[in-house]
């Protein structure tokens, strides 16, 4: 059975500057996608960007990048310039690319939260 | 283009009672899945629906129910209710471009069921 893991329960970062999360995940498949999900106060869940395993490119999404090291099993979420709007949870996700369409497995969830 | 509707929003149900939640995906999606989340267990699949068929399911009881219309909405029923049921309770439907060009689930903004 796959599993995701998101180490980081609370995560702090000032305006502007740059935070990263991480995630590790476990699987013996070999085509997956990956998600990261972000979750307002208003609990919203929101897409904020996916990469397919079978890409080697790391996948970019304006102020949100990630790290996907497939090898490693890593796959964390770089937001840059980061915006108050930015506070929110953010959860780690995996998928089969094959079959299984809707069901995601979901980390813990990481808390993050932007200063002033 | 409308988003994926929940309702009830928020509803207090007591130990025994039952209770049926509501999701109206996204227009032309045909699949939905759902799942719960909570503050212990995080966010877990419950089932995916497709095509008034059911695609796949989750580890729960069979308390827990759902079905789709001919229309792809979807209903969710929980039986005999308990405590720890309480929970926000999340549908997605999936299908369009998304971000990459790919299937993505798209989620609704939750029902949030406290059990007294």
């Amino acid at each position: 059975a796959q599993t995701v893991t998101q180490s980081q329960p609370e995560m702090s970062v000032q305006e502007a500057e740059t935070v990263t999360l991480s995630c590790t995940y476990d699987t013996s498949e070999s085509d997956y996608y990956l998600f990261w999900y972000k979750q307002p106060p208003s609990r919203q869940m929101i897409l904020v960007i996916r990469q397919e395993a079978y890409k080697q490119q790391n996948a970019t999404e304006n102020r949100f990048s990630v790290n996907f090291q497939k090898a490693a099993k890593s796959f964390s979420l770089k937001i840059s310039d980061s915006q108050l709007g930015d506070a929110a949870m953010y959860f780690c996700a995996y998928r089969s690319m094959w079959g299984n369409t809707g069901k995601l497995i979901f980390g813990q969830g990481t808390t993050l939260q932007v200063k002033p | 283009k409308a988003g994926v509707t929940q309702t009830p929003r928020y509803l207090i149900k007591t130990r025994g009672q039952q209770v049926t939640l509501s999701c109206s995906p996204i227009s032309g999606h045909r699949s939905v899945s759902w799942y719960q989340q909570t503050p212990g267990q995080g966010l877990q699949f419950l089932f995916e629906y497709f095509s008034e068929t059911q695609r796949n399911k989750g580890n729960f009881p069979g308390r827990f129910s759902g079905r789709q219309f001919s229309n792809s909405r979807s209903e969710m029923n929980v039986s005999t209710l308990e405590l720890g049921d309480s929970a926000l309770y999340l549908c997605a439907s999936i299908g369009g471009q998304g971000i990459s060009g790919a299937n993505v689930l798209t989620f609704g903004a939750g029902s949030r069921l406290t059990v007294l």
